[in-house]
């Protein structure tokens, strides 16, 4: 069954820091990719996603991510975090398969401290 | 635009009762979804409805879990009885259209927390 891997559970920076997030997936056919975001008390929201084209994708609020064929993944970047930024990040896939469904990883929780 | 409607937001019963969660999407969006999250864990998709058709339900425990879309608007998510393992959010998301690859977003609500003592 496919499957989506964030190996970085809580993730604590300072403010400023960069961030990078790691993602995999275990499909290795054509996959649609995404990175969802919930910030305290609010509901999960799209932060970028990507279907083809430049395997690089930018998003809302300076994110970034690249997805990597060869190595599956799809890893999330910020060069510069702020607080605000305090959320759970969860990176999911859709495959041919059923192009609606979305598989979750387990996300990552990021504290940025000031 | 108004946002995906959910409710209750809480609920606490007790293992054995039924319970029910009520989802109103976006107005126009076609498909509904509903995700189960347990703490820790990603949401899991449980059904997932075009209109007022099932599309997907692979991952619903039909023994105690059902859903139904009858107008194809609204939706409510039923569980009878309920287990302690079905603690957990529960999220109704829509879309515009069938096919996330053209560019259709899932828009999620704020979920209902569910424990079950």
């Amino acid at each position: 069954a496919q499957s989506v891997s964030q190996h970085n559970h809580h993730v604590i920076l300072s403010e400023a820091a960069s961030l990078e997030l790691g993602c995999n997936y275990s499909y290795g056919g054509t996959v649609n990719l995404f990175w969802y975001v919930q910030y305290p008390g609010q509901h999960l929201q799209l932060l970028l996603k990507y279907f083809s084209g430049d395997p690089l994708v930018k998003g809302i609020k300076g994110f970034e991510a690249e997805f990597i064929k060869s190595k599956f993944s799809f890893n999330l970047r910020k060069p510069s975090v702020q607080w605000s930024d305090t959320a759970e990040y969860f990176c999911a896939v859709t495959t041919p398969y059923n192009t609606d469904k979305l598989i979750f990883g387990t996300g990552t929780r990021l504290q940025v401290f000031p | 635009e108004a946002g995906v409607a959910q409710s209750p937001r809480y609920k606490i019963i007790e293992k054995r009762q039924s319970v029910a969660f009520w989802c109103n999407p976006i107005s126009g969006h076609a498909t509904l979804y509903w995700y189960q999250q347990i703490l820790g864990q990603g949401p899991k998709l449980l059904i997932q409805f075009q209109n007022n058709g099932v599309v997907d339900d692979s991952q619903l425990p039909k023994d105690r879990f059902s859903a139904e879309r009858l107008k194809g608007v609204d939706s409510t998510l039923k569980i009878q009885p309920a287990k302690l393992e079905d603690s957990a959010v529960y999220l109704c998301a829509s879309s515009p259209r069938t096919g996330t690859s053209g560019g259709g977003t899932q828009y999620f609500g704020p979920g209902t927390r569910l424990l079950v003592l």
